[in-house]
Order: C-alpha cells, then sequence, then structure tokens
C-alpha cells in the first residue's frame, strides 16, 4: 500500500485565490512526522511546512497551513493568497517514528503539480 | 537555514562509465545523509543512507555495487555510479538533516544523463 497518497496530479489556481493541496498518509507507527516541499522548475526541494504526529496544533508558515487531521490520516496543505511563484510541484512526505537527531528518511508522495494563472 | 550543496549540477557521460556526485553539508556537520532519485514526472525515491565512518544502507531494489556510496567525513558524502547505462539517467538528490528534529535540508540535486 502506498505510504503517501496525492490524489491530484494537478491543478490550476486563481492568483490571490487559496488552494488546498491533499495528502493522506497510512503508518501504523505513532510517531510521525509530515512534511509538505515545493520544487519549482530548476529541481531544487524548497522546505515549507512540517507537523508532528504529537502536535496538538496544525502547523502554520506565512501563507501555508497544514490542515492535520490525525484520524483521517490526513495532512493537507493550505496555501493563501496564490501567487504567480508559488506555480511548482507540490511533495508531502513522511518520516515514521521518532526523529532521529542525525537526519531523518522520508517517503514521497507522488506530488502534485500547481499552475498558479494571473 | 542550513545549507547542502551538490556537484556536478549536470553532467553528460557516455555509457559503460563512471560518475561521482558529491554532496556537502555547507555549516553543519550531517552524520547521516541521504540519496534519492527523481526521474522525469515522477517523486523523489530513496535510494540509500549514507553513513558517516560506515557503510551506506541501501534501499530494497537499488544495487548498491552499481551506486557506490562513500561517507568519509562529516560533510560530504559521494554517489558514484559506476558502468553508467542510459536507464541511470535521472535526477539525484542528496539531502541532511538540520539542528531541528523537523529539518530535513536537500541539495539543488544533479542531472545525469547517460548517452
Amino acid at each position: 500500500a502506498q505510504k503517501i497518497t496525492q490524489t491530484q496530479p494537478g491543478m490550476f489556481v486563481q492568483e490571490k485565490e487559496a488552494v488546498t493541496l491533499d495528502c493522506t498518509y497510512d503508518t501504523s507507527d505513532p510517531s510521525y512526522g509530515l512534511f509538505w516541499y515545493k520544487q519549482p522548475s530548476s529541481g531544487e526541494m524548497i522546505f515549507l511546512i512540517y507537523q508532528g504526529s504529537y502536535d496538538q496544533q496544525n502547523a502554520t508558515e506565512g501563507r501555508y497551513s497544514l490542515n492535520f487531521q490525525k484520524a483521517r490520516k490526513s495532512a493537507n496543505l493550505v496555501i493563501s493568497a496564490s501567487q504567480l511563484g508559488d506555480s511548482a510541484m507540490y511533495f508531502c512526505a513522511m518520516r515514521e517514528g521518532w526523529a532521529k537527531a542525525a537526519g531523518n528518511k522520508l517517503t514521497f508522495g507522488g506530488g502534485t503539480r500547481v499552475l498558479v494563472k494571473p | 537555514g542550513a545549507v547542502v550543496s551538490q556537484h556536478p549540477s549536470r553532467v553528460i557521460c557516455k555509457s559503460g562509465t563512471s560518475v561521482k556526485i558529491e554532496c556537502r553539508s555547507l555549516d553543519f556537520q550531517a552524520t547521516t545523509m541521504f540519496w534519492y532519485r527523481q526521474f522525469p514526472k515522477q517523486s523523489l525515491m530513496l535510494m540509500a543512507t549514507s553513513n558517516e565512518g560506515s557503510k551506506a544502507t541501501y534501499e530494497q531494489g537499488v544495487e548498491k555495487d552499481k551506486f557506490l556510496i562513500n561517507h568519509a567525513s562529516l560533510t560530504l558524502s559521494t554517489l558514484t555510479v559506476t558502468s553508467a547505462h542510459p536507464e541511470d539517467s535521472s535526477f539525484y538528490i542528496c539531502s541532511a538533516g538540520g539542528a531541528a528534529v523537523n529539518e530535513q535540508f536537500f541539495g539543488p540535486g544533479t542531472r545525469l544523463t547517460v548517452l
């Protein structure tokens, strides 16, 4: 079974509008972390936001917020007030188990391509 | 934030040759680094975990004799694609953990094209 599922291969969003990118995950480990990354056409992976499985509140970072619904195993990314520069691939990723100070291997979803229209 | 660099950013080689890709943590020490591969229009797939001073741990299905990993120092891990073939053409990305446990920084990637 897929550990991370992103069901939207691509979507258009109007500039200045909000967009929600879906991510569902599957793990039996009670401790895990969920990441969202943005990958523009240059290929670099840009960290956006993180949610730990024990975090009580939904994570927010500027225009990015994570809608964490633990019982449903979903971690949707909301981008508010979309900008043209938000056009990119977006990946949801999961770390299973306790976070390690030495670094953590991540499992990635298939990604969602977002195109912001002016 | 922490910076991870990769060199080269692009490489084109002939089939049968070997290519070395370097991953460096520029302002922090990384005892563990990770190597991912990304085929066009696909997601990142973890290839191996590079451990400083010890053998790398490879994911299932990744040939350790083909993808040699060396993590000789706390700031450098190298991936060598041996006897490269056109099907090895891909985008290779390394990552390392930062100071906080929720930090995972990625290098800019290396695009390998094997002719």
